[in-house]
C-alpha cells in the first residue's frame, strides 16, 4: 500500500512550456486534490474531483488544467508555464465522508519555472 | 471571504516544554478542523481532527481545542521533541489551509 504517489518529484521549465504532473492513489478513495503550497502561504487548492469523472475548481485554477483518468489516478497540466507557477505541488485524497475526513498527501513535485 | 489562519508563523520552545499552537477560523458554520504536521520535504500529515460538536479532543502527546465563541482552535503538544519540530497547519472541512506555523524545538 504506496498511499500517494506523484511524479516526478522535481521539474524546471521554460516559460512557455508544458508539462503535466502525475499523481496515483491506491486507497480506493473518490475526491482527490490538487495543492500549489508556496512560502508563507499554506496550501492553495487548485483543483480537486470528488469522483471519477467529475472535476471542479478551487481557489487558484488559472493556468490549470486536471483530468480524472480514473478512479486511481489525477493528473495536473500546465499547458504553458510561467514563472508564477514556480512552487511545490501537492496531491491528496480523501475517503467518503465518515467519521475521520482527512487527507493523504503525497510526498509533492518542486517546479522551478525559469 | 471566509479564512483560515495561524496566529504566529514561528514558534521555538525548549525540549521537554508544551507547546501551544493557535488557529482562527471565519466561518462561524465550519464544523470540522484537522491539524496537519509537514516535516521538511514531505507532504502535510493527519494529527488530529474535532466536530464541532465537542470542546476538547485528546491524542498521544497532542490536545486539540476549540472554542466556536471566538473561532479559534489550539494544538497543543506536551513534553515536545526534536522529532515534533515541523511546520503545523490547521485546515477546515472545506480544505481551507492556514497559512502554518514552525515549530523548532531546542534542545
Amino acid at each position: 500500500n504506496a498511499g500517494v504517489t506523484q511524479t516526478p518529484k522535481f521539474q524546471v521549465l521554460k516559460t512557455g512550456q508544458s508539462m503535466t504532473l502525475q499523481c496515483a492513489q491506491d486507497m480506493n478513495h473518490n475526491s482527490m486534490y490538487w495543492y500549489r503550497q508556496d512560502p508563507g502561504m499554506g496550501l492553495r487548492l487548485i483543483y480537486y474531483s470528488a469522483s471519477e469523472g467529475t472535476t471542479d475548481k478551487g481557489e487558484v485554477p488559472n493556468g490549470y488544467n486536471v483530468s480524472r483518468l480514473n478512479k486511481r489516478e489525477f493528473s495536473l497540466r500546465l499547458e504553458s508555464a510561467a514563472p508564477s507557477q514556480t512552487s511545490v505541488y501537492f496531491c491528496a485524497s480523501r475517503p467518503d465522508l465518515g467519521v475521520r475526513v482527512e487527507q493523504y498527501f503525497g510526498p509533492g513535485t518542486r517546479l522551478t519555472v525559469t | 471571504g471566509e479564512s483560515v489562519g495561524l496566529h504566529l508563523p514561528t514558534l521555538s520552545v525548549q525540549e521537554g516544554d508544551n507547546s501551544i499552537i493557535n488557529c482562527a477560523y471565519s466561518n462561524s458554520a465550519s464544523d470540522y478542523f484537522i491539524w496537519y504536521k509537514q516535516e521538511s520535504g514531505k507532504g502535510p500529515q493527519f494529527i488530529i481532527d474535532i466536530r464541532s460538536n465537542m470542546d476538547k479532543r485528546q491524542g498521544q502527546r497532542v490536545t486539540v481545542l476549540l472554542n466556536k465563541t471566538v473561532k479559534h482552535l489550539s494544538l497543543q503538544i506536551a513534553a515536545t521533541q526534536p522529532g515534533d519540530s515541523a511546520v503545523y497547519f490547521c485546515a477546515e472541512k472545506n480544505m481551507r489551509f492556514g497559512a502554518g506555523t514552525r515549530l523548532t524545538v531546542k534542545p
